[in-house]
């Protein structure tokens, strides 16, 4: 029972323009939202979160908002840059004591110079 | 200066033997994780300690026991590998009383031969 899904194995966008990685889930007890980068042969590397609360949070290029009555979040990038490259998961959690994270697929970005 | 190390990075065993994997991270965290993907590359919790307690077990089997002798450190002990307990293996820790974000190490990929 997956709980957090990414149903796009792979994105491949130009450099310079906008990468819009997708992901849904289905615990609407879930109030904790986390994109995470990961290269091959290295752990995940946190990005950016979002709370329950928002709708949106941006950190530089990073941006990921949040439609909670569709339980849909995403990550935009923009602009994207080579390096950024990688495999993207999505997470959900509950803050709280006792708190795990569930992870989806992941998602292959590609970025083509 | 790795916030989360683990070692080895790969570990190459026969089936029926014991293996051990070390975690420690200088984070100051309280709370530590062992996390599995799998050849699915579904990220999946397998346990989690707060102060050296013993708080998530994910329906592991008992052949898996995590020790953690202080709150810097889990190890991961494997008795009698199996074929299907190839995978790599994930520690993380985390500050829950502020955030769930989980810092990952690099990540050890087991196979069994």
């Amino acid at each position: 029972d997956q709980q957090v899904k990414q149903n796009s194995p792979s994105l491949s966008v130009q450099e310079g323009r906008i990468s819009i990685l997708n992901c849904d889930y289905t615990n609407s007890m879930f109030d904790y939202f986390l994109w995470y980068k990961k290269y091959p042969a290295e752990g995940p590397t946190f990005l950016i979160s979002i709370s329950s609360i928002k709708d949106k949070n941006e950190d530089g290029r990073f941006t990921v908002f949040l439609n909670k009555s569709a339980k849909h979040l995403s990550l935009h990038i923009v602009p994207s840059q080579p390096g950024d490259s990688a495999v993207y998961f999505c997470a959900a959690g509950l803050t709280g004591a006792n708190s795990k994270l569930t992870f989806g697929k992941g998602i292959t970005l590609s970025v083509r110079p | 200066d790795t916030a989360v190390s683990q070692t080895p990075k790969y570990l190459v065993t026969q089936m029926g033997n014991d293996k051990s994997i070390k975690c420690e991270q200088n984070l100051g965290h309280d709370t530590m994780y062992w996390y599995k993907q799998d050849s699915k590359k579904f990220l999946k919790i397998m346990f989690s300690y707060n102060n050296k307690e013993l708080i998530i077990n994910e329906t592991v089997p008992n052949r898996f026991s995590p020790k953690s002798p202080d709150k810097a450190h889990l190890n991961l002990h494997i008795n009698s590998l199996e074929l299907g307990d190839s995978a790599v293996y994930f520690c993380a820790s985390s500050q829950e009383r502020r955030t769930i974000e989980a810092f990952f190490g690099q990540g050890t990929r087991l196979t069994v031969v």
